[in-house]
């Protein structure tokens, strides 16, 4: 069964420091979504991108994160800086025109 | 702004009881989905109702979309411990609003 791919799985990073999340989608998926889920809350949405066009990034702290689908496959989400309050699970979904999403394991970031 | 809540946020029932789930939404929406997430874990899809009395059934779950009361419902009958999880609605306006989610706790 397909699947989408997130990697890595955990990251601990100092804070100020660099990270970057990778998420591969289920192939034919045009639709990607990142979301952000805190600890004992709902995902809430960070980007959306259709093909490689960013849909919807309203939600996106521009000033320090980041996120691009150059070829309308895999996706990064960068962060720069990392501050305490990122600390969060960061889930990649994708989806087809029919719009049920699937979504990848997770990373889990802690930032130190 | 969308708002989506779910009720209760806490469940704790016995093996063997029924129980019902409830997703409040407050804008119109005619799609909504539920996802099951263990702990540390990422989201599984439960369900996808796409239509105003949708209703769909998958072992010991089942969930209704009534999209006129904003209401959908996801009811468990006969509750096992493999039950256990964290419960979300989704209501799809093209992007995907979570709800609070519903944390169950199903006791031996």
């Amino acid at each position: 069964e397909a699947e989408v791919a997130q990697s890595p799985r955990y990251k601990i990073t100092e804070k100020s420091q660099a990270v970057a999340f990778w998420c591969d989608p289920i192939s034919g998926h045009a639709t990607l979504y990142w979301y952000r889920q805190i600890l004992g809350q709902g995902p809430e949405l960070l980007v959306q991108f259709q093909d490689e066009s960013v849909v919807d990034d309203s939600q996106l702290p521009k000033d320090r994160f980041s996120a691009e689908r150059l070829k309308g496959v895999d996706s990064t989400l960068k962060i720069q800086p990392a501050e305490l309050g990122d600390s969060a699970m960061y889930l990649c979904a994708s989806s087809s025109r029919h719009r049920r999403a699937f979504f990848g394991q997770g990373t889990r970031l802690t930032v130190v | 702004e969308l708002k989506v809540e779910q009720n209760p946020l806490f469940l704790s029932m016995q093996e063997g009881k029924n129980y019902t789930i409830y997703c409040n939404y407050s804008t119109t929406s005619d799609r909504l989905y539920w996802y099951r997430q263990d702990p540390g874990k990422s989201l599984e899809s439960l369900f996808v109702l796409l239509s105003n009395g949708a209703v769909k059934q998958e072992g010991r779950l089942m969930a209704s979309l009534d999209t006129k009361a904003r209401l959908s419902t996801l009811h468990i009958t006969a509750a096992v411990h493999d039950l256990s999880a964290t419960y979300f609605c989704a209501v799809d306006l093209n992007q995907f609003y979570f709800g609070t989610g519903t944390s169950l706790t199903v006791i031996p």
